[in-house]
């Protein structure tokens, strides 16, 4: 079946440190979205991307589609304890016709004050 | 916009009890998803519904679960009898899907309901 994997599972960063996570999927995506979920909270969207090798940035946290559609990244740059969190990819298989995404396990991240 | 609300917010049982989660997706969406969250098995999507249809419910876990749409505005999770391993965090989560579209819209997340079975 469909898969979207995420790694790595954790991550424990110093404060000012970089972080990255990385999602693949065993099939193309038409797009792929990134959620962050903070300790007792709930997903909440970032950003979409859409074309083939896309790239965005929103102030220290840059996101990248890879050129085949089936792999992502997140990076963060100079971390910081509001950066704590879950970081989910969810992708949207390119052959399903609705609105349905599949859900990464996402990757944890904790920064060390 | 007061967001996707969910209800309730907790919710402790004791095994083999009815148990019923409910959702209020942001107004004017037109899917609705639930999705059950555990340290396991992270964020599982249980079933999908588009203009209150079911469109997807592969992901229902057995017999035990249904889902309700009776109007745009309303949803239910039902699980019934409820079993210790169904304790987890459920999510309701809506979107505006647009016909034709060719990127997938915002989920945007309820609160989540914690449920606790005995």
């Amino acid at each position: 079946g469909q898969q979207v994997m995420q790694i790595p599972q954790y991550q424990h960063v110093q404060e000012g440190e970089d972080f990255t996570t990385y999602c693949n999927s065993s099939t193309t995506l038409s797009n792929i979205q990134w959620y962050k979920q903070r300790p007792g909270g709930h997903p909440v969207f970032l950003i979409q991307l859409v074309k083939s090798g896309e790239v965005k940035k929103q102030k220290r946290l840059t996101f990248q589609f890879g050129e085949a559609k089936k792999n992502s990244s997140l990076h963060i740059t100079a971390t910081q304890t509001t950066d704590v969190g879950t970081y989910f990819c969810a992708g949207h298989p390119a052959e399903t016709s609705y609105d349905k995404v599949i859900f990464g396990p996402g990757t944890s991240l904790s920064v060390i004050p | 916009d007061a967001g996707v609300i969910q209800s309730p917010r907790h919710e402790v049982t004791e095994m083999g009890q009815e148990v019923t989660l409910r959702c209020k997706p942001i107004s004017g969406h037109n899917s609705l998803f639930w999705y059950r969250q555990t340290m396991m098995r992270g964020l599982e999507l249980l079933i999908y519904f588009n203009n209150n249809v079911p469109i997807d419910d592969s992901g229902m876990p057995e017999d035990r679960f249904s889902a309700k749409m009776p109007n745009a505005s309303f949803s239910t999770l039902k699980i019934q009898p409820s079993e210790p391993r169904d304790s987890a965090v459920y999510f309701c989560a809506s979107s505006l899907a647009l016909a034709g579209a060719s990127s997938t819209d915002t989920q945007y997340f309820g609160p989540g309901t914690r449920l606790t079975v005995l």
